[in-house]
């Protein structure tokens, strides 16, 4: 009965590689979150869709493209991966403004 | 420009000593204040909220909040800290309706001395 799940939770790859994570929220939240979770803790929000709609997109490179199939369902899709994209990036949801509901993150490891 | 800051980035306490952790917000309109904890490898998990009423929240794990406007501030405090509080701690600013987006502080590092 997880509310928020993400997976894989530990990926590493090659540079130049593409990957995606995944995400599911049974909350019934409408709103989802892309966050990136540097080494020194900062979060950094990427993405969010309301009702698989686009709605927030931060400076982000193109080579990150997230994808809401339903309002559940929040992937992010990154190609050509760089050894700068390390990092933890969690997956969170809410229905604004209220408390949002975090995933247990997916560690990403650029060789 | 909307803010949160989390001055001390770390802090070292005592087991058994009580614990302040600072945070101070810049926002337009009434915010919706949250703390949030992370304990290491794990995700961010809700400690305390702070929507309207009563200024003094309770929340998990005998944490709790004041919210006081005039000084833009929403400090996190606990009487007696346990060893299994050590994590990073998270102050974080929700708009009002309409607004999707949060504001995250740098966070504070937890060291719990035994």
């Amino acid at each position: 009965d997880t509310a928020v799940s993400q997976t894989p939770k530990y990926l590493v790859t090659q540079m130049g590689n593409d990957k995606s994570i995944k995400c599911e929220q049974n909350l019934g939240h409408d709103t989802m979150y892309w966050y990136k979770q540097d080494s020194k803790k900062f979060l950094k929000i990427m993405f969010s869709y309301n009702n698989k709609e686009l709605i927030i997109n931060e400076t982000v490179p193109n080579r990150f493209s997230p994808k809401s199939p339903d309002k559940a369902h929040l992937n992010l899709h990154i190609n050509s991966l760089e050894l700068g994209d390390s990092a933890v990036y969690f997956c969170a949801s809410s229905v604004p403004p209220g408390t949002q509901y975090f995933g247990p993150g997916t560690r990403l490891t650029v060789l | 420009a909307q803010s949160v800051t989390q001055p001390d980035i770390h802090i070292t306490v005592s087991e058994g000593a009580s614990l302040e952790l600072r945070c101070n917000y810049s926002y337009g309109a009434t915010p919706y204040l949250f703390w949030y904890v992370q304990s290491p490898g794990q995700g961010l998990q809700l400690l305390l909220k702070y929507f309207s009423g009563d200024t003094l929240v309770q929340g998990i794990k005998g944490f709790e909040a004041e919210f006081k406007r005039s000084q833009s501030s929403f400090n996190l405090r606990k009487p007696s800290v346990h060893w299994s509080d050590a994590a990073e701690y998270f102050c974080a600013v929700g708009g009002t309706s309409g607004t999707y987006k949060y504001i995250f502080g740098t966070g504070t590092r937890l060291k719990v001395l035994a």
